[in-house]
């Protein structure tokens, strides 16, 4: 059973708009979630994090949102550039131990 | 060398054969990681050390054996592994384990083909 989700498996958006990936999660004991990107031939590198006790993140380009009665949480990147086209996984933490979703791969097209 | 560097980055075994995988990391933390990778499937935790001990193990069959010498190398043995076995070794690294936000920072990788 899945705890965390991404449904999404791919995205495309255009050069300078939004991207919004999304990512739900079934356990209300999650306590910190986390975004990471990977590029090919790469490990994932960390991005962004959000605390439960809040709702918002805010960092550059990068927004986290947590919806903690829809158990629900979006990474917002605008505007979008070439480079952030990747994979981008949403990862959640609970008793110390973090579970990752299957990822997003996001096309930045020109 | 900086970050959190895997050799070799790619190795083809027999299911007979025996091999180890080699994570370092230089970012001076104290817990570090082994996670694989399968095709579709989301990253899966194997193994974590908390300065030098193992304090999780989450189910992973005994033909996959974790060493770790001190808190900068990690190993991951591997002897009569299977080829559904066959995935991305991810090793990760964080200042420690189940503090703050337990932000890792990963290696590239060992793509792990068994035949």
């Amino acid at each position: 059973d899945q705890q965390v989700k991404q449904n999404s498996p791919s995205l495309s958006v255009q050069e300078g708009r939004i991207s919004i990936l999304n990512c739900d999660y079934t356990n209300s004991m999650f306590d910190y979630f986390l975004w990471y990107k990977k590029y090919p031939a790469e490990g994932p590198t960390f991005l962004i994090s959000i605390s439960s006790i809040k709702d918002k993140n805010e960092d550059g380009r990068f927004t986290v949102f947590l919806n903690k009665s829809a158990k629900h949480l979006s990474l917002h990147i605008v505007p979008s550039q070439p480079g952030d086209s990747a994979v981008y996984f949403c990862a959640a933490r609970r008793d110390d131990k973090i579970i990752f979703g299957k990822g997003t791969r996001l096309h930045i097209l020109p | 060398e900086t970050g959190v560097t895997q050799t070799p980055r790619h190795l083809v075994m027999g299911m007979t054969n025996k091999k180890s995988l080699k994570c370092e990391q230089h970012l001076g933390h104290n817990a570090m990681y082994w996670y694989k990778q399968s095709a579709k499937k989301p990253l899966e935790l194997m193994f974590v050390y908390n300065f030098k001990e193992q304090t999780e193990n989450n189910s992973v069959p005994s033909r996959f054996s974790p060493e770790c010498p001190n808190s900068s190398h990690l190993f991951l043995h591997l002897h009569t592994l299977q080829p559904e076995d066959s995935a991305l070794y991810l090793c990760a690294s964080s200042q420690d384990f189940g503090t703050g936000g337990n932000e890792q920072f990963f290696g590239p990788g060992t793509r792990l083909t068994v035949l």
